[in-house]
């Protein structure tokens, strides 16, 4: 099993639409997580932490579930600008300070 | 404040050349992290250091080297290129609160073997 899994998409959406994706993780002792946005051949943007008690920025929505462990991020009316590949990282810290990226999701807002 | 930086932006190498790939952090950054992405595939941890030491490497060959010099910035050293070194090689810093603090990037050098 990968330390860290997304679903690859894509997500196909038209705008205005709310749209979640899930990221599982494997190792209980994580400590942080966080949502990226790559857009095409560009470097990872940090979009959003995300914390125990669930956050909110803008049309943006993160959520963890230690239980569980997955962590979770909603998008609320897309935008076309919304398109690109999301990415959750998982830190497992410790020793090793591990950061796993998923291998993303892609999400595609059509007008 | 300015963000990380890379140089260069693109380099093109012949199949058992060395390249050199150099990272300056944010200013007050110690850690820096180097990845691989291959065209389409996701990141992948190359290595990871702090203070000037190697903390952690990935599952990667011998031949990915690298280091960090006293005023935080790195290098990353890849030896012996083959065509599947071909790749956006990634720099990130990270703040002193290393487990709560997010990564960030450079935009990249763009690496490829021919």
């Amino acid at each position: 099993r990968k330390e860290v899994e997304q679903d690859p998409g894509p997500f196909n959406v038209p705008e205005g639409a709310t749209v979640a994706f899930n990221c599982t993780y494997s190792n209980s002792a994580s400590q942080s997580f966080f949502w990226y946005r790559q857009d095409c051949r560009k470097e990872p943007k940090l979009l959003m932490s995300v914390y125990s008690s669930g956050n909110e920025d803008g049309r943006f929505t993160a959520q963890l579930n230690r239980a569980s462990q997955y962590i979770s991020l909603l998008i609320r009316d897309s935008k076309l600008s919304d398109s690109a590949t999301y990415l959750c990282v998982v830190n497992v810290g410790g020793a090793t300070n591990k950061l796993i990226f998923g291998t993303g999701t892609l999400l595609a807002v059509q007008p | 404040e300015a963000g990380v930086t890379q140089s260069p932006t693109h380099l093109i190498k012949t199949r058992g050349q060395q390249a050199t790939l150099r990272c300056s952090p944010i200013s007050g950054h110690t850690s820096v992290y180097w990845y691989q992405q291959a065209l389409g595939l996701g990141l992948q941890f190359l290595l990871w250091y702090d203070e000037g030491e190697e903390r952690n490497r990935g599952n990667f060959p011998p031949r990915f080297s690298g280091r960090q010099f006293p005023n935080y910035s790195s290098e990353l050293n890849v030896n012996a290129l083959e065509l599947e070194d071909s790749a956006l090689y990634l720099c990130a810093s990270r703040g002193q609160n290393v487990y709560n603090s997010p990564l960030h990037f450079g935009n990249g050098t763009r690496l490829t073997v021919t």
